[in-house]
């Protein structure tokens, strides 16, 4: 499968705990988005990489969160002192510089 | 800001119906206008977009939408849905910029009863 990879797929965890999920774009895709999907809502953005550089941030992208995206390549995005708020769908998404979106399965995040 | 709205949260309707989903956007400049649609345990998947050209546009599995510029619609149509139409379905808007970035609509649960 060529598609775009995300892991784990599911993680549970305590409050407090910090929590990782990576991305593995498509191939030869430079940009690359997260999303957070919660019941009954839309994927919301969260940021943004071209290539390696984080260019947008969304102001829902709290001093908790941080992504990463060290060599253009693969993604990941840390949940630092996780809060039940969290428990959320974590959606990736690369596109070869156009402007659809390919997106990967998800990470589904629950804190309890 | 760029928003979108999806008027039916969930729409139920016997095979063989036809659908119409709503999604109105709301934007001034030129945008991108996209339909996905996510099945029960997959990920979202593009069914139709909109760039430029005719307003009309046409997607997989027999969906069609129609982008009305001076209404800021983009509705979505079947004639005829089936059962394995059953999916929630994502309108969603990209103004340009940077980024590229999509605005999604809060989706419509569509549930179609063979």
């Amino acid at each position: 499968d060529t598609g775009v990879s995300q892991n784990p797929r599911h993680k549970i965890t305590k409050r407090g705990q910090n929590v990782t999920f990576r991305c593995d774009p498509i191939s030869e895709h430079n940009r690359l988005y997260w999303y957070r999907q919660t019941l009954g809502q839309g994927p919301e953005f969260l940021t943004y990489f071209q290539n390696e550089a984080q260019l947008e941030k969304s102001r829902l992208l709290s001093d908790r969160f941080s992504a990463e995206r060290p060599k253009g390549s693969f993604s990941t995005l840390e949940i630092q002192r996780t809060e039940q708020g969290d428990s959320a769908m974590y959606l990736c998404a690369s596109s070869p510089g156009g402007r659809e979106l390919f997106f990967g399965e998800g990470s589904r995040l629950t804190v309890l | 800001a760029q928003s979108v709205s999806q008027h039916n949260h969930h729409v139920i309707l016997s095979e063989a119906a036809s659908l119409e989903l709503g999604c109105n956007y709301s934007y001034g400049g030129t945008v991108n206008l996209f339909w996905y649609v996510q099945y029960p345990g997959q990920h979202l998947q593009l069914l139709l977009k909109y760039f430029s050209g005719d307003p009309l546009v046409k997607g997989i599995k027999g969906f069609e939408a129609e982008f009305i510029k001076s209404k800021f619609s983009f509705n979505l149509r079947k004639p005829s849905v089936q059962w394995s139409d059953t999916a929630e379905y994502f309108c969603a808007v990209n103004a340009g910029g940077a980024t590229n970035k999509l605005i999604f609509g809060t989706g419509t649960l569509l549930a179609v009863q063979p």
